[in-house]
C-alpha cells in the first residue's frame, strides 16, 4: 500500500545544532506539506511545496527550510534549533485540487 | 487573514449520546472545507466539502457545510468510547495549503 513515513519518530537535540526531518511518500502526489502541531495553536504551515524544484513559504517559516529535489521526499532542516521549535511536526501529500492531504505519523522533536 | 474556529474546544458525552461538533471560518478563495480524526498519532480524515447543503455521511457520522453563514457541523450519533479523540476542522484555500481550527477535544465515557 502506497503510504507517507516520517522519520525519526522522536528526537532530543540542543539548541543551535541542525536538525533535519524526514518525509517520504509513495503515493507519486505532487504536493507535500509540513505543519507543527502546539497546544493551544493547532496545526501550522511551515513550507509547502507543489512538485520537484518547487517550495513556498508558509505561516510559521522562519528558522525552516525545504528542498525538492524528487517527488518522494521533501525533508524539513532547522538550520540552528531553538527551544521554540521543539513540537510534533507532521508531513502530508496530496494529489492535487479537491483532494484531502493524508498526514504522517509525525516527529516529536524536543530541542534541550 | 484567514481564521478558522472550532467550538466547542472541549466536550465530555456518554455513550449513545449525539454530540454536534462546529467550525467557522473565514478564508479569502475557498476551496474546501476538510473534517479529521486524530487519536494518538496522525490526523485521519474524514469528509471533505466544497458545496453548501450537500451532507457527507459514513457510517454514524456526518457533515454538512453552509458557504453563505460561512460554518460546518460534523455530527456523531450513538457515540462510542472509540469516537474520543481530537476533531480538527480544516479550510483548503486555492493554493491546497489548508488553515486549521485548534479542534475539539471529545471524551466519549462509558
Amino acid at each position: 500500500d502506497a503510504e507517507i513515513t516520517q522519520s525519526p519518530r522522536h528526537k532530543i537535540t540542543e539548541t543551535g545544532r541542525q536538525v533535519t526531518l524526514a518525509c517520504h511518500q509513495t503515493w507519486n502526489h505532487n504536493n507535500m506539506f509540513w505543519y507543527r502541531q502546539d497546544l493551544g495553536h493547532g496545526l501550522r504551515l511551515i513550507h509547502y511545496s507543489y512538485g520537484v524544484q518547487d517550495t513556498n513559504k508558509g505561516e510559521v517559516s522562519d528558522g525552516y527550510s525545504v528542498s525538492r529535489s524528487n517527488t518522494e521526499d521533501l525533508p524539513l532542516t532547522l538550520e540552528s534549533a531553538a527551544s521554540s521549535q521543539t513540537s510534533v511536526y507532521f508531513c502530508a501529500s496530496s494529489e492535487g485540487p479537491n483532494q484531502p492531504q493524508h498526514f504522517g505519523d509525525g516527529t516529536r522533536l524536543s530541542i534541550l | 487573514e484567514d481564521k478558522v474556529v472550532q467550538s466547542p474546544l472541549s466536550l465530555v458525552v456518554h455513550e449513545g449520546d449525539t454530540v454536534t461538533l462546529n467550525c467557522s471560518y473565514e478564508v479569502t478563495n475557498f476551496r474546501s472545507l476538510l473534517w479529521y480524526k486524530q487519536e494518538k498519532k496522525a490526523p485521519t480524515f474524514l469528509f471533505m466539502l466544497t458545496s453548501s447543503g450537500i451532507e457527507k455521511k459514513s457510517g454514524r457520522l456526518s457533515s454538512i457545510l453552509d458557504k453563505k453563514e460561512l460554518f460546518s457541523i460534523l455530527n456523531i450519533t450513538a457515540t462510542q468510547t472509540g469516537d474520543s479523540a481530537i476533531y480538527l476542522c480544516a479550510v483548503e484555500n486555492s493554493g491546497y495549503a489548508l488553515n486549521f481550527g485548534k479542534g475539539t477535544s471529545l471524551l466519549v465515557t462509558p
